[in-house]
């Protein structure tokens, strides 16, 4: 079985572009969940969705932050403009709905803004 | 208050011996889920086991095994017969069920293994 997909796995950009990050959560999974990982902070969750709906974005630093998902099988996370703070790894899981269910992780997208 | 504590920032055993990792919680939730996860270098986040609030027994998996103790609210993961492979990071998370917390993993820091042979 797939796991969780992500795209693109590394990036490199300059500071003031636009950045789209992809995921493609575990098929029949209805809750997914962007992470972001760096140093200082360690694993913080930026966002969650069940069922395609966004249920907490008080993780979202700012606005230059969204996501979106549109259907079951597909999110973005978009940064716009990016700053160098926001290089990090970003994480997408998903998991089954109830609480108890395990998040799977996808293998990240290591993100360098210059 | 963090929310999950992993006090020990890193842990060195000998091949084949075991190791236990420390992880203590604070919640005020009766309904809650711990996990442990491992990361490796190359970066990818890997489950290794659960344990429910409510569960009467350690979960197991392998060898890795969780001694949970919800009075001390503590929820240590143990591992046996310890490999090469198993230099990596381990993470404690919990999720809660309450509130605005539903669903939402909190991780710890995180505790930096190495394995000697």
């Amino acid at each position: 079985d797939a796991g969780v997909i992500q795209s693109p796995r590394h990036e490199v950009t300059e500071m003031g572009q636009e950045v789209t990050l992809r995921c493609k959560p575990i098929s029949g999974h209805n809750s997914l969940f962007w992470y972001r990982q760096t140093m200082m902070r360690g694993l913080e969750l930026l966002i969650y969705f069940n069922n395609n709906v966004p249920i907490d974005d008080s993780g979202m630093p700012e606005d230059r932050f969204s996501a979106k998902m549109p259907n079951a099988s597909f999110s973005t996370l978009k940064i716009q403009p990016s700053e160098p703070r926001d290089s990090a790894v970003y994480f997408c899981a998903s998991s089954l709905a109830t609480f108890a269910e395990t998040q799977y992780f996808g293998p990240g997208t290591r993100l360098l803004v210059l | 208050a963090q929310k999950i504590t992993q006090t020990q920032p890193g842990m060195f055993v000998q091949e084949k011996e075991a190791v236990t990792l420390d992880c203590t919680y604070d919640t005020s939730d009766q309904s809650y889920g711990l996990f442990w996860y491992k990361q490796p270098s190359s970066g990818e986040m890997i489950f290794l086991i659960y344990q429910g609030s409510y569960d009467e027994q350690n979960a197991t998996e392998g060898r890795y095994s969780l001694n949970f103790q919800k009075a001390r609210k503590s929820a240590n993961l143990v591992i046996s017969a310890s490999q090469l492979g198993d230099s990596a990071m381990y993470f404690c998370a919990m999720r809660e069920v309450g509130g605005t917390s539903y669903g939402k993993l909190t991780f710890g820091q995180g505790t930096i293994l190495t394995v000697h042979p």
